[in-house]
């Protein structure tokens, strides 16, 4: 069965840099899907972040797109969000998700993690 | 970017009932649409994808449907469980982009 869990500093000061990492198990991250970070700001909608596919392809929301960077590390069958110069407004839950497609190639985000809470404070 | 509108934002309704949530697309993304529900503190689950197909696991009273700019999410008998928020998400092209979500709760 898979699971992601989401990790990383739960308080980041404003204009520092957001890590967070989600450890895959269960499931090879290099053997296909994609893999995605959608967040959702306290008592709001969801908003996807960016997405990386296995080919290291990387795909970014154009409103975050100069301050995010999606990475995969396959050795610790994990992948990473930066987000630089961080404001209140990334306040949010931070949500790591595992996308698919069938074999009529339509797509979809299967897998989630729980979600981790980053407040961006002083 | 495709922005994507639900309707109506939020429902009231009682256990047995059938509800339908409605949700535009900016433009034409056939089939490419997807729901998810999401419950107070939990992730989101998908619970269709395709615009109709049923994710597994995922109870019979749940149907989708729609093409091109609309589409309909809807349970046909309403249970305890299924008082949440729904989501609907477009996976057509990049940006993928959710609509605002709906939320349901108990009359």
């Amino acid at each position: 069965q898979v699971q992601l869990q989401e990790s990383g500093p739960g308080l980041v000061k404003p204009s520092e840099t957001l890590s967070l990492t989600c450890t895959v198990s269960g499931h090879y991250i290099d053997s296909g899907y994609y893999w995605g970070w959608i967040r959702q700001p306290p008592g709001k909608g969801l908003e996807w972040i960016g997405s990386i596919y296995h080919s290291g392809s990387t795909y970014y929301n154009p409103s975050l797109k100069s301050r995010v960077t999606i990475s995969v590390d396959t050795s610790k069958n994990q992948f990473s969000l930066k987000l630089s110069s961080v404001t209140a407004a990334d306040t949010a839950v931070y949500y790591c998700a595992r996308g698919g497609w069938d074999q009529r190639y339509y797509y979809y985000m299967d897998v989630w993690g729980k979600g981790t809470t980053v407040t961006v404070s002083s | 970017d495709i922005q994507l509108t639900q309707s109506p934002s939020f429902l009231s309704a009682s256990v047995g009932d059938r509800v339908t949530i409605t949700c535009r697309a900016s433009q034409g993304i056939t089939t490419y649409l997807a729901w998810y529900q999401q419950k107070p503190g939990k992730a989101p689950k998908l619970l269709i994808y395709a615009a109709s197909t049923l994710q597994s696991g995922v109870p019979s009273r749940f149907s989708g449907s729609g093409s091109g700019t609309e589409f309909t999410l809807t349970i046909s008998s309403l249970q305890p469980e299924d008082f949440a928020t729904y989501y609907c998400q477009q996976l057509n092209s990049y940006p993928l982009t959710f609509g605002q979500g709906t939320r349901l709760e108990i009359k």
